[in-house]
């Protein structure tokens, strides 16, 4: 069983689109994320959620807006695409909350969603 | 965010160990070392993580300089497999209220059969 999981794997779209990305962990952990890796490579942070509720929010445009339904999952739809938001989008968890402490223990991330932009 | 500096890339030989070195010169007292890496086309992966001493698991050993400024990830015999992005990283205070995991460039390593 995959521990973290995310759909699509891959996504191609057109500028303007609204568009969505799933993920799902079977690991009953409390903290979910959703990282943006860049084609120079750079993984950022971009939204934390602890048992459902929104912990970490960081400089990102308000046509990102994740969803929470319940703590195993964490979705990600994004309105009105532009081209800089291609990229590999990771979404990952893990057992503690970054709110308590440094040592959230490991991160467990999925495959990766990589979104084209055309 | 305290910030790591990594070489860019570095090579080995299969079966050979490999010391991936991590300056962390303005690393504070609260701030964990951890180390991920990431294989072609996956997702990262932990590999280890500590704060003062020094971590021993099954993947690797972490070495941390008595001051925490720099510190070592040791790969003991590495394999093909092992070829990855190796990212030293900080769980740094953000200024809010939390801590987070901020990757860097990371280094490259290639391991030659």
């Amino acid at each position: 069983d995959t521990a973290v999981s995310q759909t699509p794997k891959y996504l191609v779209t057109q500028m303007g689109n609204d568009k969505s990305i799933k993920c799902e962990q079977n690991l009953g952990h409390d903290t979910m994320y959703w990282y943006k890796q860049d084609s120079k490579k750079f993984l950022k942070i971009m939204f934390s959620y602890n048992n459902k509720e929104l912990i970490i929010n960081e400089t990102v445009p308000n046509r990102f807006s994740p969803k929470s339904p319940d703590k195993a999952h964490l979705n990600l739809h994004i309105n009105s695409l532009e081209l800089g938001d291609s990229a590999v989008y990771f979404c990952a968890s893990s057992q503690d909350s970054p709110l308590r402490r440094a040592d959230t223990g490991e991160l467990f991330f999925g495959e990766g969603s990589r979104l084209t932009v055309l | 965010d305290a910030k790591t500096t990594q070489p860019n890339s570095m090579e080995s030989n299969e079966e050979e160990p490999v010391h991936l070195p991590c300056n962390h010169s303005t690393i504070s007292g609260t701030d964990y070392i951890h180390w991920y890496r990431q294989l072609p086309s996956q997702g990262p992966e932990y590999v280890i993580h500590g704060l003062t001493s020094n971590v021993n698991n099954r993947m690797a050993s972490l070495a941390i300089a008595e001051d925490r400024k720099s510190s070592t990830l040791i790969l003991h015999r590495a394999t093909l497999r092992d070829a990855a992005v190796y990212y030293c990283i900080l769980s740094g205070f953000s200024g809010g209220s939390n801590y987070k995991l901020t990757f860097g460039k990371g280094t490259l390593l290639t391991v030659n059969p």
